[in-house]
């Protein structure tokens, strides 16, 4: 039973184009989404965040969309580079049980490819 | 100011066997987490632990546990290991157990079962 889900494998895209990376959820109760990215032999890098509460969050070229209702989310990476390249991990937090800790449910990843 | 590190990279056991893979946090985080991410799939949250002690698990049987030593380095110890178990294994390091935004991730640790 997938909680969060990245139904696109691979994306590619053109230098300088826009990328989109999309991610849907189940699970009502999480309340923070995540973008990590992923170089090979790397661990995640955090990228950006985005609380349930809100509907979009900007960082330079990157910006979340949240549509709460549709439960999905997407990354768009604006203008592409060829140094985005890598694996794209959707995560979402919510609190455990004992409310004691936060922890992360990942999807299975985007590959994404910025050709030149 | 120096980052997540784990050992070893690679490491190959055979079904039944014992691992223990390790884990530095990053300087002045005080959270350990473990992950396993199998070929194909998203890292999946195994447990974490804080102040020494398991403060969340994912489900994972027993023969999954960790320690965490006075240091915040932290260990993920694997008993009678089966073929599924092959798998990179993660470690994340926070401020707390609330910073789940603020996880940093080692370069994992690569086991193979055979």
């Amino acid at each position: 039973d997938q909680q969060v889900k990245q139904n696109s494998p691979s994306l590619s895209v053109q230098e300088g184009r826009i990328s989109i990376l999309n991610c849907d959820y189940t699970n009502s109760m999480f309340d923070y989404f995540l973008w990590y990215k992923k170089y090979p032999a790397e661990g995640p890098t955090f990228l950006i965040s985005i609380s349930s509460i809100k509907d979009k969050n900007e960082d330079g070229r990157f910006t979340v969309f949240l549509n709460k209702s549709a439960k999905h989310l997407s990354l768009h990476i604006v203008p592409s580079q060829p140094g985005d390249s890598a694996v794209y991990f959707c995560a979402a937090s919510e609190l455990n049980s004992g409310g004691s800790n936060y922890k992360l449910t990942f999807g299975k990843g985007t590959l994404l490819t910025v050709n030149p | 100011e120096t980052g997540v590190t784990q050992s070893p990279t690679h490491l190959i056991k055979t079904r039944g066997q014992q691992v223990t893979l390790r884990c530095s946090s990053q300087s002045g985080h005080n959270t350990v987490s473990w992950y396993q991410q199998a070929l194909g799939q998203g890292p999946q949250f195994i447990f974490q632990y804080y102040r020494e002690e398991e403060n969340g698990r994912g489900n994972f049987p027993p023969r999954f546990s960790g320690l965490q030593f006075p240091n915040y380095s932290s260990e993920l110890n694997v008993n009678a290991l089966e073929l599924d178990d092959s798998a990179l294994y993660l470690c994340a390091s926070s401020l707390g157990t609330f910073n789940s935004n603020e996880q940093f991730f080692g370069p994992g640790t690569r086991l193979t079962v055979l």
